[in-house]
């Protein structure tokens, strides 16, 4: 019930075009919904996060789509740069437990 | 200035010793975390304390034992390492009331037992 499912394993996509990595969970408990980005020797940051009180959220060239009643959130990034290459984990947690749930992480490259 | 650090880097040992991985961060928050990452990328929480408390323990072996001697510190001693501890190790923090989907990560130690 904890697990968080994220498709595909990886990507790879020329740039300037849309990345689309979906995650899909089961337990109904969770609140809040982050991605988060690694870069080889780095810890994971946060790139951006949504709560279920809206379907979509877009910071810049990335956007959260959430479907709760599928249980399921995606993220687009738009004009995909070589720089966004790296590993994008999609999270879930809920209020009261102090952690979060990872996703198994996808590999985008971005070809030049 | 580094918001979580840990040390070392990197941990080269032999099966059967103990070590230790230190950590610290100067956010002011509440919360630290243990994440451990396998080969293939996987993130798996390990422990979670809250003001200096154990609040999660996920099925780790009690070889591995956290302590936090302060809201600012977690460390992890791990006893006789096996060649399947080998992973990196993230120190992790955030203020869990207020920014729970916002976890701060140290750079990470990567340990590996031959």
């Amino acid at each position: 019930q904890q697990q968080v499912k994220q498709s595909p394993q990886s990507l790879i996509v020329q740039k300037g075009g849309i990345s689309i990595i979906n995650c899909a969970y089961e337990n109904t408990a969770f609140d809040y919904f982050p991605w988060y980005q690694q870069f080889p020797g780095k810890g994971p940051a946060l790139l951006i996060a949504i709560r279920p009180d809206v379907s979509e959220k877009k910071e810049g060239r990335f956007t959260i789509s959430f479907n709760k009643s599928a249980k399921q959130f995606s993220l687009h990034i738009m004009d995909s740069q070589p720089g966004d290459s790296a590993t994008y984990f999609c999270a879930a947690g809920y209020t009261g437990r102090r952690a979060l749930t990872f996703g198994s992480g996808t590999r985008l490259q971005v070809q030049p | 200035d580094t918001a979580v650090s840990q040390t070392p880097k990197y941990l080269v040992t032999q099966m059967g010793n103990d070590k230790s991985i230190k950590c610290e961060q100067n956010l002011g928050h509440d919360t630290m975390y243990w994440y451990k990452q396998d080969s293939k990328k996987f993130l798996k929480i390990m422990f979670s304390y809250n003001n200096k408390e154990l609040i999660i323990n996920e099925t780790v072996p009690n070889r591995f034992s956290p302590k936090s001697p302060d809201k600012a510190h977690l460390n992890l001693h791990i006893n006789s390492l096996e060649l399947g501890d080998s992973a990196v190790y993230f120190c992790a923090s955030s203020q869990a009331d207020r920014d729970a989907e916002k976890l701060f990560f140290g750079s990470g130690t990567q340990l590996s037992v031959l």
